[in-house]
């Protein structure tokens, strides 16, 4: 069975603090490594891997794949309060529809 | 907005009672999926459409449960004899098939929250 697992599951630091939250997967038919961030409504879509060693970045996030050993990495710096969110890690798979399996979600929050 | 939009945000019912949930993808997305989320958890494939195509159903997806996208834009879930079991976080993706890299990511609605009484 298909299984993602991201951890911790809660985090809580103080604004300006660097996190690093873990993803880690055993899928069938890999194709990609999806990161997403939800606050109190839609997942909103935050970085696609697919080849191992390139980190993607966007302004204080950044993230980065491992395919040999099967985990990812999202790293959060100089943390805002507006970073407070569940960020969900997500696969998805090769033939046909492409759905997505996803971890249960780390809880991070950053107090000012 | 040129989002993926849902319809009603919310919806509380009986148990045993009918509901039904609209999605509207992103107007050129062929592909749209349906996710539960249920407190606590990440989201859970339901069905997925490829143009008015159902083309995979998750074992998740009791007899209960009907999808449909006739036209190939707009889509419907519906669950006949709700049961309190059925709450949850009813979530909308659409996507571009057919193509290579992030074009191809998953864009999400806000989602419909059930609840069963």
């Amino acid at each position: 069975e298909d299984k993602v697992v991201q951890s911790p599951l809660s985090l809580v630091v103080h604004e300006g603090d660097t996190v690093t939250l873990n993803c880690s997967y055993e899928v069938t038919n890999f194709r990609s490594l999806l990161w997403y961030k939800q606050e109190k409504k839609a997942p909103t879509f935050l970085f696609m891997l697919t080849s191992s060693g390139i980190e993607k970045k966007s302004g204080r996030l950044s993230s980065i794949l491992d395919k040999k050993e099967l985990f990812s990495i999202l790293n959060i710096t100089a943390t805002q309060t507006g970073d407070s969110a569940v960020y969900l890690c997500a696969v998805g798979h090769y033939f046909g529809n492409e759905k997505l399996t996803f971890g249960t979600g780390t809880r991070l929050t950053i107090i000012p | 907005d040129t989002g993926v939009s849902q319809d009603p945000r919310h919806k509380i019912t009986k148990r045993g009672q009918n509901v039904t949930f609209r999605c509207d993808p992103i107007s050129e997305h062929n592909r749209l999926y349906w996710y539960r989320q249920t407190l606590g958890q990440g989201p859970e494939f339901l069905t997925y459409f490829q143009n008015e195509a159902q083309l995979e159903k998750s074992r998740l997806l009791s007899d209960r449960f009907s999808a449909e996208r006739p036209k190939g834009s707009f889509s419907t879930l519906e669950i006949q004899r709700t049961e309190q079991g059925d709450s949850a976080m009813y979530l909308c993706a659409s996507s571009l098939g057919g193509l290579a890299g992030e074009k191809k990511t998953q864009y999400f609605g806000p989602g419909t929250r059930l609840l069963v009484l």
